[in-house]
């Protein structure tokens, strides 16, 4: 059972425009929010993490938002730049220190 | 300060053969994880480590997979018999506490064919 679902599994994005990807989970045992990118050939680097007592948190060009209440939580690239492109992974862990990963988003940024 | 090194960083093998990958993990980091990553999937835990001690090692198909950390420091997973499903990319990972998951190493790409 997917413990994190992400969506979408694929996204194109002009570059200049935002990238939105989207994360829900069920465990409310979940506690740290972290996301990944990843380039071929290369381990997921950590992007931007968030806790869940803000609903936003920003770093450079990415911002995450998190909804507790709907269990969900997205990663937003704004100025999406050719240099993005790459694979994005949400994850969650739980209070056991157990990190769950989503499925991952390959994004790619038209010049 | 080196990242995570792992090697080999590809390995062919036929399958019922056994394998094993080496992983240092960053100095310091008393936290090493091992990871494997399926084609177009996220990466799943096999085993974490604080310090030489399995703290989870739930996931870890123990009928053919074993890991040792000697010393905790760097870390050694194997695979014997390897599977055919065993084929993936093995990442290894490491951080200065169990809280935080920040660096990995490039990974191992294993086919067994």
């Amino acid at each position: 059972q997917q413990q994190v679902k992400q969506s979408p599994q694929s996204l194109i994005v002009q570059k200049g425009g935002i990238s939105i990807i989207n994360c829900a989970y069920e465990n409310t045992a979940f506690d740290y929010f972290p996301w990944y990118q990843q380039f071929p050939g290369k381990g997921p680097a950590l992007l931007i993490a968030i806790r869940p007592d803000v609903s936003e948190k920003k770093e450079g060009r990415f911002t995450i938002s998190f909804n507790k209440s709907a269990k969900q939580f997205s990663l937003h690239i704004m100025d999406s730049q050719p240099g993005d492109s790459a694979t994005y992974f949400c994850a969650a862990q739980n209070t056991g220190n157990q990190f769950y990963f989503g499925t991952g988003t390959s994004l790619t940024v038209i010049p | 300060e080196a990242g995570v090194v792992q090697s080999p960083r590809y390995k062919i093998i036929e399958k019922k053969q056994p394998v094993a990958f080496w992983c240092n993990p960053i100095s310091g980091h008393n936290t090493l994880y091992w990871y494997r990553q399926n084609l177009g999937q996220g990466p799943e835990l096999l085993i974490r480590y604080e310090n030489e001690e399995a703290v989870d090692d739930s996931q870890l198909p123990k009928d053919r997979f074993s890991a040792e950390r000697l010393k905790g420091v760097d870390s050694t997973l194997k695979i014997q018999p390897a599977e055919l499903g065993d084929s993936a990319v093995y990442l290894c990972a490491s951080s200065l506490d169990p809280g935080t998951l920040g660096y990995f190493g490039p990974g191992t790409r294993l086919t067994v064919l």
